[in-house]
């Protein structure tokens, strides 16, 4: 397996426009995590799905974020409109829930800049 | 709610000294535990995990962690540090309560090993 895959990898874009960020899981995971990344805040839990239902999404910062998983291949982080403080890495992550397979395992990363 | 403690910031070990990196966590229940690895621009890695059984945990490139029921910790051990273990490392806990529980990370600890 290719493991978990982020497109983009970089992205820069204005302040006010929209960004959408996607995630490729794991075949076979039932559960993917949605995380945030700066210097200031450290490592932030966004939202997690499910089995595809989104179970906690507390960690969203304001009505500006929304996650989806239209199925259980992707999953999408749309920011609109974005503004410089939502610069950061955002990090997707996915793992099997169970007796043993309980560790998740992360993609590469976005690296957000908003100017 | 389920929380990790880093206390370090930053831990410092000249190669060929055992290093230790600290970590409590507080759960409800039953806690999944888990260490991983960050390179510069790079996505988690795993590192190892504690789910049941042996308190002393092995996993990659040597390293291990033993978790301490009565003390709420699950520190991470190597007998011997390299200098390319210098990195970003990130302690996290899972509280396996049922089917759908969340991935909660500390703070993370840099770890600098120096010749």
């Amino acid at each position: 397996d290719a493991g978990v895959i982020q497109s983009p990898r970089h992205e820069v874009t204005e302040m006010g426009q929209e960004v959408t960020l996607r995630c490729k899981p794991i075949s076979g995971h039932n559960s993917l995590f949605w995380y945030r990344q700066t210097m200031m805040r450290g490592l932030e839990l966004l939202i997690y799905f499910n089995n595809n239902v989104p179970i906690d999404d507390s960690g969203m910062p304001e009505d500006r974020f929304s996650a989806k998983m239209p199925n259980a291949s992707f999953s999408t982080l749309k920011i609109q409109p974005s503004e410089p403080r939502d610069s950061a890495v955002y990090f997707c992550a996915s793992s099997l829930v169970g007796a043993r397979g309980t560790e998740a395992f992360f993609g590469q990363g976005t690296r957000l800049t908003v100017v | 709610a389920q929380s990790v403690a880093q206390p370090e910031d930053q831990v410092n070990v000249a190669e060929g000294n055992p290093l230790t990196v600290k970590c409590t966590y507080s759960v409800s229940g039953n806690p999944y535990l888990f260490w991983y690895v960050q390179y510069p621009n790079r996505g988690l890695q795993f590192l190892l995990k504690y789910i049941t059984g042996d308190n002393l945990v092995k996993g990659s490139y040597g390293f291990e962690a033993e978790f301490n029921k009565s003390q709420t910790s699950f520190h991470l051990k190597k007998p011997s540090a390299l200098v390319s273990d210098s990195a970003l490392y990130f302690c996290a806990v899972r509280d396996i309560g049922g089917t759908a529980s969340k991935l909660t990370f500390g703070t993370g600890t840099r770890l600098q090993v120096t010749l």
